[in-house]
């Protein structure tokens, strides 16, 4: 029963330093979706895929890309590591693109020094 | 701009008594309106999901509404515990030419004493 598995679970970036965020489900879900979360400021949408194939620019998509590998897997890229991307990363996947339940990842703690 | 707006960051109430939260929303016309629960440190969990041609939807202790007119949603926790102690979030889904974005409000800390 592993759902939306993100890794890592905790990491520590220097300014300018590049990562990537990995997301994986196995539930045959077709949309996938990348949040953050900062105190006070809730869930905000970086960037989600609605299908394999397709990627699209959420609220807060600046600083950031990601890659649809196929129907499992969602990755999210910070190619130059910023202090203002300190926070909670969110995995999401959905099995349709409305009116559907979301399950989430347990969340990836990134600090940027 | 398209918001949702959870009308408080907090709120503290009794074991037992009913918790009322509230969720607006301006510029949107969605179809559904989600509830999820988060923990700390964990990810948001799926409570409910209502149609906008429901008023009401119901599961245990827990009731939705949904008012197209008003743009707002009413979430009840009816003989609230300390155990549902969390922060609860709405969501709705947007529809975008790419396909449909699912937003959350800011969510609403609920604490219950006993």
């Amino acid at each position: 029963n592993a759902g939306v598995t993100q890794t890592p679970k905790f990491q520590v970036l220097k300014t300018g330093q590049s990562m990537t965020l990995q997301c994986a489900q196995d539930m045959n879900h077709n949309s996938m979706y990348w949040y953050r979360q900062d105190p006070g400021m809730g869930l905000r949408l970086i960037y989600y895929s609605a299908s394999e194939g397709t990627t699209d620019k959420g609220e807060v998509p600046n600083g950031y890309n990601v890659s649809r590998l196929n129907k499992r897997e969602f990755s999210l890229r910070l190619e130059s590591a910023a202090p203002s991307q300190t926070s909670v990363y969110f995995c999401a996947s959905r099995k349709g693109f409305r009116n559907t339940e979301a399950f989430f990842g347990q969340g990836t703690r990134l600090t940027v020094v | 701009s398209q918001k949702i707006e959870q009308n408080s960051e907090a709120l503290n109430i009794q074991e037992g008594k009913t918790a009322t939260l509230t969720c607006n929303y301006t510029n949107y016309s969605p179809a559904y309106l989600q509830w999820y629960r988060q923990d700390p440190g964990r990810g948001p969990v799926f409570l409910l999901l209502i149609r906008e041609n429901e008023k009401e939807k119901r599961k245990e202790r827990l009731k939705v509404t949904f008012d197209t007119t008003l743009k707002q949603s009413l979430f009840h926790i009816t003989a609230s515990q300390p155990a549902d102690s969390a922060t609860y979030l709405c969501a709705l889904d947007i529809r975008e030419q790419a396909g449909t974005a699912l937003i959350f409000g800011k969510g609403t800390t609920l604490s219950v004493s006993s």
